[in-house]
């Protein structure tokens, strides 16, 4: 157990419906990144938050949108879904962003699939 | 832009054997960090081993250890005594260093290990 938390587990909904993603952090946790991975595109990472700021973006879609919140919980919010949107999504977090490297601790994902 | 190549897309090993996982990257930078993840058919990341880029060290972990080759840009994964559990997706990831800004991974496109009995 990475101590990260990601709900729900599974997610099964129709095209043009909006979803919402939730993350918890390892205690202590600053920094949530959120990662899709699906069997075209691979892993790739979506955007990063830093003590409720975003710090980057990457190749995330302008339907997609994300926030960190003063306890530090995040979300991704996905709205007007299209078949290609079902993948794992994956939430990850580490200490921070302000002094190097730190390894990142994933949470055991959740499962989209648009009908 | 950084890359991440793994070009063994499968491979197979008998229990208590060695195996070694590929992995080749493409980068400008001098400092940045290297890591292998595995994601059992749970589909967990689970993080196995990382090498920071100014040690010419390998590093290791119990059965995990690196053959990190900077001039090369080469990053294997051996595996040492296989055992049923380490049957898994492995993907290689890269990390830039920037000190203050933003570490996303860029990940391979992994290889699927099977580790017979």
């Amino acid at each position: 157990d990475s101590g990260v938390t990601q709900t729900p587990k599974h997610l099964i909904t129709a095209t043009g419906q909006r979803v919402t993603l939730r993350c918890s952090p390892r205690s202590g946790d600053l920094s949530v990144y959120w990662y899709q991975q699906s069997l075209d595109q691979g892993l790739q990472f979506l955007i990063q938050y830093y003590n409720g700021e975003e710090r980057a973006k990457g190749n995330i879609l302008e339907r997609f949108s994300a926030q960190q919140f003063p306890d530090l919980h995040s979300e991704l919010n996905l709205s007007s879904l299209e078949l290609g949107d079902s993948a794992l999504y994956f939430c990850a977090s580490s200490v921070g962003s302000s002094g190097g490297w730190e390894t990142q601790y994933f949470g055991p994902g959740t499962r989209l699939l648009v009908l | 832009a950084q890359t991440v190549t793994q070009s063994q897309p499968e491979m197979s090993v008998q229990e208590a054997e060695t195996v070694t996982l590929s992995c080749t990257y493409d980068t400008s930078e001098s400092n940045y960090y290297l890591f292998w993840y595995k994601q059992p058919p749970s589909r967990q990341m689970i993080l196995v081993i990382r090498q920071e880029a100014y040690k010419q060290q390998n590093a290791t972990e119990n059965r995990f250890s690196v053959n990190f080759q900077k001039a090369a840009k080469s990053f294997s994964l051996k595996i040492s005594d296989s055992q049923l559990g380490d049957t898994a997706m492995y993907f290689c990831a890269f990390m830039k260093h920037y000190g203050g800004a933003t570490n996303k991974l860029i990940f391979g496109t992994g290889t699927l290990l099977a580790v017979q009995p």
